[in-house]
């Protein structure tokens, strides 16, 4: 089936150590999507791509950076992870012209 | 300012009866309403879209939901809930913030649904 995998699941890193989300997608949409969850919060929309334009919110901090290498792969890097940075970060997709949305499971990231 | 509201943060309801989830919105322009559903450590699923036509629209697992023009709102509804619907539900509009094409999905801050047995 078509859909949109992050991995890993769980991952767990050091205060400071830099660390890569995955997320791949199988639906050849052109818009990808990251997002920061924190426990029972809103999704809130860190940066993506249209394509290849990348596309930063005003309020992303400057630790987080993000990758398109092609259209199926996109990455998550956060340069050193804060203890603040700890939770669930989710990819999305959508294509241009529609309305829908596809959502992976996401990363629960955990900072020691 | 483009928002969404969801004015409860809990709803609580017997298993068989009905349940409502709020969800209002202020947008520019035509809403593009969504809702998405979040088991514990999951992502988002989708449930339903409003992008026009009939006022209410069906989803996903028996929900559906009722676009309000004139009270700007989008409730979603199930007729029987069940013990599996608990979980957490978001709201989303679909606005503008740039000329062009650059829409993005304002949300909703969620509401715990807890379906008791």
């Amino acid at each position: 089936d078509a859909m949109v995998i992050q991995n890993p699941r769980y991952q767990v890193t050091q205060f400071g150590k830099p660390v890569t989300l995955s997320c791949s997608q199988t639906l050849n949409h052109n818009v990808m999507y990251w997002y920061q969850q924190k426990s029972s919060q809103a999704p809130k929309l860190l940066f993506h791509y249209y394509d290849k334009d990348f596309n930063n919110e005003a309020d992303t901090p400057d630790n987080f950076q993000s990758r398109r290498p092609n259209t199926s792969f996109c990455f998550l890097d956060i340069r050193s992870p804060g203890l603040g940075d700890a939770a669930m970060y989710l990819c999305a997709t959508s294509r241009r012209g529609t309305n829908g949305y596809t959502f992976g499971s996401g990363t629960r990231l955990t900072v020691v | 300012a483009q928002s969404v509201a969801q004015p409860e943060d809990q709803v609580n309801v017997a298993e068989g009866n009905p349940l409502t989830v709020k969800c209002t919105y202020s947008v520019s322009g035509n809403p593009y309403l969504f809702w998405y559903v979040q088991y514990p450590n999951r992502g988002l699923q989708f449930l339903l879209k409003y992008i026009t036509g009939d006022n209410l629209v069906k989803g996903s697992y028996g929900f559906e939901a009722e676009f309000n023009k004139s009270q700007t709102s989008f409730h979603l509804k199930k007729p029987s809930a069940l013990v599996s619907d608990s979980a957490l539900y978001f709201c989303a509009v679909r606005a503008f913030f740039n000329a062009g094409n650059n829409r993005k999905l304002i949300w909703g801050l969620g509401t715990s649904l807890a379906v008791n047995p």
